[in-house]
């Protein structure tokens, strides 16, 4: 069965250092999205991306996190000028051949750790 | 604005007994519900969903699901838990604005399950 795959699975940075999350999400998807779950918390939508742009955004998506679909098949979550409080799991996922309300399929995540 | 609410925290059953994670969930209009399941160190694994199809939702691994607009409700249900049934488990209400879709989590129900 298809998969989302995410890299790194562990990514540790130095506060203010820039980390750019990786997602191939399912191929035939149409609709791409990530979310975070900060330690102990509830999972939070960040932002979703379809037909090469930003759909919506939540008020965490500030003006340090950026999405970017490079190459057709990729999609990553760039976190600028890092902070501790964005020491989280982050989970990429897909979803919607036909429409958006197709069941999203998340990716195992990426926890990252800022020191 | 949609909502979903995980009425408990953590939840103990023996092996062998049934499993019941609870769920309410707000809505102005008919819901479309998920519920999702995490192992440590994995990613977010749809169990079920409904789409208002029909009331009672079948997943996988003997799961089910029943849509009750009178209550408000979704609950998980399972008639024998298994020991490989310990993990978190989401209800998922997905939510729209104008025509774009994401997920509201709840927080999560960590099931563990007694020998």
């Amino acid at each position: 069965e298809p998969e989302v795959t995410q890299t790194p699975s562990h990514q540790v940075t130095q506060m203010g250092q820039e980390v750019i999350l990786r997602c191939v999400p399912i191929s035939n998807h149409l609709y791409f999205y990530w979310y975070r779950q900060i330690l102990g918390q509830k999972v939070e939508f960040l932002v979703s991306f379809y037909n090469n742009e930003i759909s919506e955004k939540s008020e965490i998506f500030d003006d340090q996190f950026s999405v970017e679909r490079p190459d057709g098949s990729n999609f990553t979550l760039k976190i600028r000028s890092t902070k501790l409080e964005d020491s989280a799991m982050y989970f990429c996922a897909s979803g919607g051949r036909v429409s958006g309300n197709q069941p999203q399929h998340f990716g195992d995540g990426t926890r990252l750790s800022i020191l | 604005a949609q909502s979903v609410t995980q009425l408990d925290s953590h939840v103990s059953v023996s092996e062998g007994t049934p499993v019941l994670l609870r769920c309410n969930y707000s809505s102005s209009y008919s819901p479309s519900l998920f519920w999702y399941v995490q192992h440590p160190n994995k990613g977010l694994q749809l169990l079920l969903k409904y789409t208002s199809a029909a009331t009672l939702v079948k997943g996988i691994n003997g799961f089910e699901a029943e849509f009750k607009k009178s209550e408000t409700s979704f609950h998980l249900t399972k008639p024998s838990a298994h020991m490989s049934d310990a993990a978190e488990y989401f209800c998922v209400v997905s939510t729209t604005t104008s025509g774009t879709y994401k997920y509201i989590f709840g927080t999560g129900t960590r099931l563990k399950v007694l020998a």
